[in-house]
């Protein structure tokens, strides 16, 4: 089945700056990647998605770029705003059943 | 519209006890899951489903049931609950299985004393 490893498990970020949080996984044949925010008390919440036939998505100042080869993908924050301040989750799916495999999440602080 | 409901909100078992979280969702999507969300392990698989009456096991099935007799509900039921099943619950559902987005609905936190 996929494994799907998350790095970093805490980050913390000075307002302002940029926040990258990346993950590998380990199933050649997975092909589509979504991020999901989750805010304190929340439930998850997809935020932005990728699919293997593209290596960078942007959504103002979110972005995921995606290495095939190396087979890891990165969620990247820019402009950090304390808004941002919460638990980031990565995806994969498993090649051959419907199962979606998640990290272990990164919580992000944003310091105003 | 609602989206994906979740009732209840919170529960609390005592050992050995049973009971069914509900899982409800009024955008006709065929895919749904039940995840469980525990401190540092992220959200993990219990058990989905593809469509009504067609259900499989997830990465942590084990002490959980669950049926699909229509496209709208999904619930879970714990067996005999056990305190390792002290956790947040969160069932989600998709349009398009798991290569779409996934709506979550508002979880379940069940303490097991």
């Amino acid at each position: 089945g996929e494994n799907v490893e998350q790095h970093p498990s805490t980050l913390s970020v000075q307002e302002g700056d940029s926040a990258v949080i990346k993950c590998t996984y380990s199933d050649s044949a997975s092909n589509y990647f979504p991020w999901y925010k989750q805010e304190l008390g929340k439930r998850p919440q997809l935020i932005i998605d990728i699919r293997s036939n593209v290596g960078e998505k942007k959504d103002q100042r979110i972005a995921v770029t995606l290495n095939k080869t190396a087979k890891h993908f990165s969620l990247h924050i820019t402009e950090t705003q304390p808004e941002d301040s919460a638990v980031y989750f990565c995806a994969a799916p498993n090649f051959g059943n419907e199962k979606l495999t998640f990290g272990t999440g990164t919580r992000l602080t944003i310091i105003p | 519209n609602a989206g994906v409901t979740q009732t209840p909100k919170f529960q609390v078992l005592k050992t050995g006890q049973s009971m069914t979280l509900q899982c409800a969702q009024d955008m006709n999507h065929e895919y749904m899951s039940w995840y469980r969300q525990d401190p540092g392990m992220g959200l993990r698989l219990i058990h989905y489903s593809v469509g009504a009456g067609i259900t499989d096991q997830g990465e942590v099935p084990n002490g959980y049931n669950v049926s699909r007799s229509t496209t709208e509900d999904f619930p879970l039921r714990l067996l005999s609950a056990a305190p390792s099943q002290t956790s947040v619950y969160f069932c989600a559902s998709s349009s398009g299985y798991t290569r779409t987005e996934a709506f979550f609905g508002q979880g379940t936190r069940l303490t097991v004393v």
